[in-house]
C-alpha cells in the first residue's frame, strides 16, 4: 500500500495563477482532509470530506475549492493564487465516514507551494 | 472548534523519560484523544490513541485522568530520533504542537 500520495511535491506559482493539488489514498478510507501548515501556526484545516460526495469547510477555506472526485481522490484547487497561500499542504484520510472525532488520520508527504 | 493547549517546546536528554501534557478542557463525550508525531518535511504520523485511563503500545504510553480534560504522552528512554513536533488534536483542530528537542 502506498497510503496517501500527493502531487506535486513542490510548486512555484505567480500571483493570480491557478493550480490543483492532487491527493489519492489506497486504504479504502471514507473521509479525507486538506490542511495547510505555516511556520509557527501548526496544522489548520482547509476543507474535509466526511464521505464520498460530501465536502465541508474547515477553519481556513477562503481562496480554495475542493472536489471529492471518487472515494480515492480529493483535490484542492487554488483559483487565483496569492502570496498568503504560500504554505505546505497536507492531505489526510481516515477510515470511517463521519469518524471525524474518533478516527486516526493518515497523512501524505505534503506539497510545498510558493506563490510569488 | 475544540481547542487544546500544550507547551510550545521541551528539552530533554537521551535515555530520559519525557512526559508531554495536553489540556483539552472542552473535550466532547465522543472525542478520542490521539497523539501524532511530525518530523521536518514529513506529514504527521500516529503514535497512540485512547479514550480513558491508560493505553500503552510499543513506542509510548498515554495517561488520561477520569475527567478527560487533559492527557499525558509518555515517551520512555528517548533518543535523538525522537526530536520532533508532537500534536494532541481534538477532532480536526491540531494546534501548534510541542517541539521536543532531545540532546545527547
Amino acid at each position: 500500500n502506498a497510503g496517501v500520495t500527493q502531487t506535486p511535491k513542490f510548486q512555484v506559482l505567480k500571483t493570480g495563477q491557478s493550480m490543483t493539488l492532487q491527493c489519492a489514498q489506497d486504504m479504502n478510507h471514507n473521509s479525507m482532509y486538506w490542511y495547510r501548515q505555516d511556520p509557527g501556526m501548526g496544522l489548520r484545516l482547509i476543507y474535509y470530506s466526511a464521505s464520498e460526495g460530501t465536502t465541508d469547510k474547515g477553519e481556513v477555506p477562503n481562496g480554495y475549492n475542493v472536489s471529492r472526485l471518487n472515494k480515492r481522490e480529493f483535490s484542492l484547487r487554488l483559483e487565483s493564487a496569492a502570496p498568503s497561500q504560500t504554505s505546505v499542504y497536507f492531505c489526510a484520510s481516515s477510515e470511517r465516514a463521519g469518524g471525524l472525532r474518533t478516527d486516526t488520520q493518515y497523512f501524505g508527504p505534503g506539497t510545498r507551494l510558493t506563490v510569488l | 472548534l475544540a481547542k487544546t493547549t500544550q507547551p510550545i517546546s521541551m528539552d530533554s536528554y537521551e535515555g530520559q523519560e519525557v512526559n508531554i501534557t495536553c489540556s483539552h478542557n472542552n473535550i466532547a463525550t465522543n472525542d478520542y484523544i490521539t497523539w501524532y508525531q511530525q518530523f521536518p518535511s514529513q506529514g504527521p504520523r500516529f503514535i497512540i490513541q485512547g479514550y480513558k485511563t491508560k493505553v500503552t503500545n510499543e513506542v509510548a504510553s498515554l495517561f488520561i485522568p477520569a475527567d478527560r480534560k487533559s492527557s499525558t504522552l509518555s515517551l520512555p528512554r528517548v533518543s535523538l530520533s525522537d526530536t520532533a513536533v508532537y500534536y494532541c488534536p481534538l477532532g480536526l483542530t491540531f494546534g501548534k504542537g510541542t517541539h521536543l528537542i532531545i540532546q545527547p
